[in-house]
């Protein structure tokens, strides 16, 4: 199957600190992505969707200029947690869609970000 | 929408045995369905899809089930295995221009027991 990677696998930065993720498709090219966000033992919540080129579209109750997404190209999205509080922190997830077909999202493996 | 906040559902088995999984959806537009199963401090991987045009649907050791009538999806493991332990999220997909956007329920937590 495809395969996305994400880096950090883990991050710990101190409040008020900007933490950027990043997430690569390493051997297919989507124009669609997502990124989600799951606290422990809870689901995973759409944070933002984004089209290669395109501003993100963010979810209801998602600040756009506490999450800056940037996708620049086909293989690479990039999340930007600006100004961390403890509160952000949290497993983050991205995901690439390619389309109706079977296995239509190929998901990141996740990066956990901890603010102390 | 689906019970964000709350702690997971469990759902222990004996290995060997059947597992059926629920998943109750919300939105009566949807119209493509995803299992979903996530190991701990992982993505969530794969398992099985359907469209809303069918009632079943037969993978390797799983079937889904689609009700749209009660907006139901059940996930059912054959022969239950401890690699099989995992949180399992169903996914409700909505058609957006060109594109599919996904909404997944709270997940269930299955424990096998050797």
């Amino acid at each position: 199957g495809a395969v996305v990677s994400q880096h950090p696998s883990r991050v710990i930065c101190k409040s008020g600190t900007s933490v950027k993720i990043e997430c690569r498709s390493l051997d297919f090219q989507a124009t669609t992505m997502f990124w989600y966000r799951q606290f422990p033992k809870q689901s995973l919540m759409l944070m933002a969707t984004s089209n290669e080129g395109s501003k993100a579209t963010y979810e209801q109750g998602v600040e756009k200029d506490k999450f800056l997404i940037n996708h620049a190209s086909l293989t690479l999205s990039t999340l930007t947690v600006t100004s961390a509080h403890p509160e952000d922190s949290s497993f983050y997830i991205c995901s690439f869609f390619l389309g109706t077909t079977q296995e239509t999202q190929y998901f990141g493996p996740g990066t956990r970000l901890l603010v102390l | 929408g689906e019970s964000v906040g709350l702690h997971l559902p469990t759902l222990s088995v004996q290995e060997g045995d059947n597992s059926i999984i629920n998943c109750a959806y919300s939105n009566s537009a949807s119209d493509y369905f995803i299992w979903y199963k996530q190991e701990s401090g992982k993505g969530p991987q794969f398992i099985i899809d359907i469209r809303s045009n069918m009632d079943k649907r037969q993978g390797q050791r799983v079937t889904v089930l689609l009700n749209k009538t009660v907006k139901h999806l059940s996930l059912q493991i054959a022969a239950t295995q401890p690699g099989d332990s995992a949180v399992y999220f169903c996914a409700e997909n909505i058609q957006s221009g060109g594109s599919y956007i996904p909404t997944f329920g709270r997940g269930t937590s299955l424990i096998v027991h050797p």
